[in-house]
């Protein structure tokens, strides 16, 4: 089983709608999470961290189920500019990093 | 700060050449790792290092080497490319959870 699990989409969405994904990860000891952006042909980028209580930054809100194990994203209002491949990240230790393989999301016009 | 920076940012190598790719970092990160990501695929661990004068072996190590002598530097160095490490690399580092990566070397061989 994968350390961390992702859809590998792609998702097609229309400008304005509400995209999420999800992520699954398999260790329980994990500490930190994290949602990444990659560009095209770019280095991947960090979004946003994923808290406990959810958090929230803009159109992108981070929700993490710890007894489920997972962590989500959501994007509202999706903007073309958003089209790219979101990564989740799994830290869960000093040498245990889990970078999923990532979503790929286009926002049509 | 200049964050990570790598270099070169192309190159083209023969099979069998050897060159050493360069990465950086001026924050003082004592984590620091290299990545692979082939087209379309996902990233791949090399190998990290947890300090200076520490370095251990990643998920795909084979045919690769690193050393880290200093907290700025950590260079990859391939022995005897071969095609199937055309590919694009990743140095990044660590502080806290966060990761922060370079742009990338895009490697080909052939």
């Amino acid at each position: 089983r994968k350390e961390v699990e992702q859809d590998p989409g792609p998702f097609n969405v229309p400008e304005g709608a509400t995209v999420a994904f999800n992520c699954t990860y398999s260790n329980s000891a994990s500490q930190s999470f994290f949602w990444y952006r990659q560009d095209c042909r770019k280095e991947p980028k960090l979004l946003m961290s994923v808290y406990s209580s959810g958090n929230e930054d803009g159109r992108f809100t981070a929700q993490l189920n710890r007894a489920s194990q997972y962590i989500s994203l959501l994007i509202r209002d999706s903007k073309l500019s958003d089209s790219a491949t979101y990564l989740c990240v799994v830290n869960a230790g000093a040498n245990n990093l889990f970078f999923g393989t990532g979503t790929r999301l286009t926002v049509i016009p | 700060n200049a964050g990570v920076t790598q270099t070169p940012k192309f190159r083209i190598l023969k099979i069998g050449q050897s060159m050493t790719l360069q990465c950086a970092q001026d924050m003082n990160h004592n984590y620091m790792y290299w990545y692979r990501q082939d087209p379309g695929m996902g990233l791949k661990l090399i190998y990290y290092s947890v300090g200076a004068g520490i370095t251990d072996k990643g998920e795909v190590p084979n045919g690769y080497n690193v050393s880290r002598s200093t907290t700025e530097d950590f260079p990859l160095r391939l022995e005897l490319a071969a095609p199937s490490q055309t590919s694009v690399y990743f140095c990044a580092s660590r502080v806290g959870g966060a990761v922060l990566f370079g742009p990338g070397t895009r490697l080909t061989v052939l």
